[in-house]
């Protein structure tokens, strides 16, 4: 079946740095793919997205780029803030008649000032 | 605009003991989800519903679990009985019809610690 496979956590870096969570996929056909934030205290929220190879989806700073040659989606940014602080998640949307989203595990991503 | 709200925010019970988690998802969203996520891991599907109808329960474990979603708005998750494996954050979403799993709205989750 679909998977999702991230990179394990946890992840601390110091304010500035450049981030890099690996997320790489196994799915039937092309789904879409999704990077959720889960803040400390509060729900999922949608960070980006992209819907067909080479698309890049991009928010707050954050990026990730739908390599499908190497079925990846892996999520950076340049300059990490302590409001990163979070844990990451990366997801598809399965195809066909069951519509859900399958996620990673997760990783936990603290940034020290 | 408020998101999608769950209640309670946390609960604790003993094994065996029934357990009911109430969503009220965003207003005109048609479709409603509910996900379980165990600890250190990612949320997996429960159930789907579009509008009053659960159109994908292949990953509800029938035996204990049940859902409900009258008049196509709010939803209710019960469990009975619960067991130990049951511990888990309990997270429900919503969107509209044919936006696609990947555009729900989350809300913050009950968390079920079974004792």
């Amino acid at each position: 079946g679909d998977s999702v496979t991230q990179m394990e956590g946890p992840v601390t870096l110091s304010e500035e740095a450049f981030l890099t969570i690996n997320c790489t996929y196994t799915a039937t056909g092309y789904p879409s793919l999704f990077w959720y934030v889960q803040y400390p205290g509060e729900g999922l929220q949608l960070l980006l997205k992209a819907t067909k190879a080479d698309d890049k989806g991009s928010n707050k700073g954050f990026e990730a780029t739908y390599r499908k040659e190497t079925t990846s989606f892996h999520l950076e940014k340049g300059s990490v803030q302590v409001s990163d602080s979070a844990v990451y998640f990366c997801a598809l949307r399965t195809q066909g008649g069951s519509e859900k989203l399958v996620f990673g595990k997760g990783t936990k991503l603290t940034v020290n000032p | 605009e408020a998101g999608v709200v769950q209640s309670p925010r946390y609960k604790i019970i003993e094994k065996k003991q029934p357990v009911a988690f109430w969503c009220n998802p965003i207003s005109g969203h048609n479709t409603l989800y509910w996900y379980r996520q165990n600890l250190g891991q990612g949320p997996e599907l429960l159930i789907r519903y579009e509008n009053e109808e659960a159109v994908d329960d292949s990953q509800l474990p029938k035996d204990r679990f049940s859902a409900e979603r009258l008049k196509g708005v709010d939803s209710t998750l019960k469990i009975q009985p619960a067991e130990l494996g049951d511990s888990a954050v309990y997270l429900c979403a919503s969107s509209f019809q044919g936006q696609g799993a990947g555009m729900a709205f989350f809300g913050q989750g009950t968390r079920l610690t079974v004792v």
